[in-house]
């Protein structure tokens, strides 16, 4: 099946700053999105975004479909946005989303 | 609207025995699927289903049964749990996209299955 890499594994922030995470793909997929879990363990949709950039607030996402990448930003980063930031994608024929291992994100005041 | 409802939140089993997690959705999502999430894993497709009536394996699907009989729940059974079975679960649902794959995914809010 496909393989989704996301990087890096684990991210300290300090609250304001700003981070970048990324997902690789090991082929071509359709419906990329990016998700947070909080602590919780809520698992909540941040961006449906095959291509092109979105943004949501502080958030924002850029596919780079040919190329196989998404980016997911986050500027001035509060402790909310602790948590783990999972990306999945659908191989192109099929309905098998398959998430990457996670980015955790700890954001400290 | 409730959006995707998973029940139990907690169970404990034994090995051997049989339990089904319930999910149902309120958004008349065609797509539904089962995940699990074990530390370090990631979330792993059990199953999924494209509709009512159809249903079709995922990248773990051993020891688990599915079955859809209509378009709002999505049933999951263990057969007989084992302590490797020990994991967060997760229903999730959304809209499949004509092109072949689905839109956004709503997540249930998880039930956390411990088998001792």
């Amino acid at each position: 099946g496909i393989q989704v890499e996301q990087s890096p594994p684990d991210l300290i922030l300090q609250e304001g700053a700003n981070s970048t995470l990324r997902c690789n793909f090991s082929d071509s997929v359709n419906n990329l999105q990016w998700f947070h879990q909080n602590p919780w363990g809520q698992l909540i949709n941040l961006f449906y975004i095959p291509s092109g950039t979105k943004q949501n607030g502080r958030l924002s996402a850029t596919t780079v479909a040919t190329e196989r990448y998404s980016l997911l930003y986050i500027s001035s980063s509060q402790t909310t946005d602790s948590g783990v930031y999972f990306c999945a994608g659908t191989p192109y024929g099929n309905n098998r989303l398959a998430f990457g291992k996670g980015n955790q994100v700890v954001v400290i005041p | 609207n409730a959006g995707v409802t998973q029940t139990p939140k907690f169970q404990v089993l034994k090995t051997g025995q049989s339990m089904t997690l319930q999910c149902a959705q309120d958004m008349n999502h065609e797509y539904m699927s089962w995940y699990r999430q074990d530390p370090g894993m990631g979330l792993r497709l059990i199953h999924y289903s494209v509709g009512a009536g159809i249903t079709d394996q995922g990248e773990v699907p051993n020891g688990y049964n599915v079955s859809r009989s209509t378009t709002e729940d999505f049933p999951l059974r263990l057969l007989s749990a084992a302590p490797s079975q020990t994991s967060v679960y997760f229903c999730a649902s959304s809209h499949p996209l004509r092109t072949g794959g689905n839109s956004p995914l709503h997540f249930g809010n998880g039930t956390r299955l411990t088998v001792t």
